[in-house]
C-alpha cells in the first residue's frame, strides 16, 4: 500500500530525444507527487511536482502526466541533454500534513549521450 | 521550500567511534526533519522523523540506540551514529518539510574503517 513502483531502472537516450520514466502507486490517500533529480554525491533536488486534481503539469522541458484512475504518473524530459544525466526518483505523500512521510520510488538512472 | 545545510559532507571514522551529522534549516523553523540513508545505486530509505522538543520516531528495523537523533531547536537536527561499524558506511541525507515541499540536504558520505 505504501509502495511506489518506478520503471525503468535505467534509461539511455540520445541527445535531443525524449526521456520517459513511469511510476505507479496503490495508496489512494496520496495527494502530492514530486519528482527529484539526484547527481552522484548530492542530495535529491525537487524537479517538478503535481497534485491529483490536474492531469498534466509542465515546467520548461519537464512534464508530469498524471492518470488518477490508473494510479500512475510519469515524467517526460523533452529535448534531453547530457546535463540531464542523473538519477530520477518519483515520490508520493499526503502533501502538507506535518510529519507526513515521503515515499520514494526505486529510482531511474538516466544517461543522455551526445 | 526551505534552505537546508548538512555538515559534514564527508567523514571517515574508525570502527567503534561515534560520528555526529548536523542538519540545519537556514530560513525556516522546522518542527519536523527527516533522516534518510542511501546505499549505492539504491533509493532513499527513511530512517526516522525528527521532532523538535520530543523523541524521534524511528522506522521499523532502525536501531534507535545506534542512530541517535536530537532536534533541540527549530533549526537544527543531529544524527549521531554510535559505535560505528563498517556496515554503517553509507550516504546519509536529511530533509526539511515545509508545507507540501521537502527540501534535502547535500548528504554526508560516512566511511567506517
Amino acid at each position: 500500500q505504501q509502495q511506489v513502483k518506478q520503471s525503468p531502472q535505467s534509461l539511455i537516450v540520445q541527445k535531443g530525444g525524449i526521456s520517459i520514466i513511469n511510476c505507479a502507486y496503490e495508496n489512494t490517500a496520496f495527494d502530492y507527487f514530486p519528482w527529484y533529480q539526484q547527481f552522484p554525491g548530492k542530495g535529491p533536488a525537487l524537479l517538478i511536482a503535481i497534485r491529483p486534481d490536474v492531469s498534466e503539469k509542465k515546467e520548461g522541458r519537464f512534464t508530469i502526466s498524471f492518470n488518477k484512475s490508473a494510479k500512475q504518473f510519469s515524467l517526460h524530459i523533452m529535448d534531453s541533454q547530457p546535463g540531464d544525466s542523473a538519477t530520477y526518483f518519483c515520490a508520493a505523500s499526503h502533501g502538507g500534513r506535518n510529519t507526513d512521510k515521503l515515499i520514494f520510488g526505486t529510482g531511474t538512472r538516466l544517461q543522455v549521450f551526445p | 521550500g526551505a534552505v537546508v545545510s548538512q555538515h559534514p559532507s564527508r567523514v571517515i571514522c574508525k570502527s567503534g567511534t561515534s560520528v555526529k551529522i548536523e542538519c540545519r534549516s537556514l530560513d525556516f523553523q522546522a518542527t519536523t526533519m527527516f533522516w534518510y540513508r542511501q546505499f549505492p545505486k539504491k533509493s532513499l530509505m527513511l530512517m526516522a522523523t525528527s521532532n523538535e522538543g520530543s523523541k524521534a520516531t524511528y522506522e521499523q528495523g532502525v536501531e534507535k540506540d545506534k542512530f541517535l537523533i536530537n532536534h533541540a531547536s527549530l533549526t537544527l537536527s543531529t544524527l549521531t551514529v554510535t559505535s560505528a561499524h563498517p556496515e554503517d558506511s553509507s550516504f546519509y541525507i536529511c530533509s526539511v518539510q515545509r508545507g507540501e515541499r521537502y527540501t534535502f540536504g547535500s548528504g554526508t558520505r560516512l566511511t567506517v574503517v
